[in-house]
């Protein structure tokens, strides 16, 4: 059981917009803390896509895009493409357990 | 071009010992925040350990006492010695750097390819 919980699974055809929730607790994404995104490939190490909720790396295109609420988060796909079919993973830090906590990851299925 | 590359993953009894590398190009690893991040066969990202540039170290609670981070700043490469191993510490072990303004604001931005151990009799 995860600390941040994830959709487990979420879809939408090419050219479409979809969102992934992240939800967590006063101990985490309440108590301020970042959360940030991951982009893992089939096959592939983990890719860091969104970081301090709303910043992208360079070389992430602007059809991804973060935001945080009180207790959750959100990442969002515009303009889906094939090649954004992946696992998706939010991170950030739990002072209860002084760790740093992901969600249980969304696989996100290009229709 | 930044670059971490983990080795020392395999096949391992439970009961057993075994310590992954991770050596790094393009960073010092002593300047920087170095973690392990695993994941089981099918399952989610699990945060392990980190060994700050100061050398503090921290660790999950499931492998506390088991496993430690060390570095060698003359290798440029970050250990993990895990020892006691059991057949939930089966996964693909990754080697990343930490970064962000203060720790509980930490991301992790260069990943390795991942080395992978698995704990089976």
């Amino acid at each position: 059981q995860s600390v941040l919980t994830q959709t487990s699974s979420v879809s939408g055809a090419p050219g479409q917009r979809v969102t992934i929730s992240c939800t967590g607790s006063s101990s985490n994404i309440g108590a301020a803390y970042d959360v940030h995104w991951y982009q893992q490939l089939p096959g592939m190490a983990p890719k860091l896509l969104i970081y301090g909720n709303t910043n992208r790396p360079s070389g992430v295109p602007d059809r991804f895009s973060g935001s945080r609420s009180r207790t959750s988060a959100s990442l969002a796909i515009t303009g889906l493409q094939a090649e954004d079919e992946a696992d998706y993973y939010c991170q950030s830090y739990d002072s209860s357990l002084s760790a740093w906590v992901f969600g249980g990851g969304t696989k996100l299925t290009v229709l | 071009d930044v670059q971490l590359v983990e080795t020392g993953g395999g096949l391992i009894r439970p009961g057993g010992s075994l310590r992954l590398s991770c050596a790094a190009s393009g960073l010092t690893v002593n300047n920087n925040f170095m973690s392990w991040v695993r994941q089981a066969p099918g399952k989610g990202l699990e945060w392990v350990s980190i060994i700050y540039s100061d050398g503090r170290t921290y660790y999950a609670d499931s492998v506390k006492g088991r496993f430690t981070i060390s570095r060698d700043n003359s290798k440029n490469t970050v250990y993990l010695q895990m020892n006691s191993l059991r057949a939930e510490d089966t996964a693909v072990f990754y080697c990343a750097r930490a970064t962000g303004e203060y720790y509980y604001y930490y991301y992790m931005d260069v990943w390795g390819k991942g080395t992978t151990v698995t704990v089976s009799s």
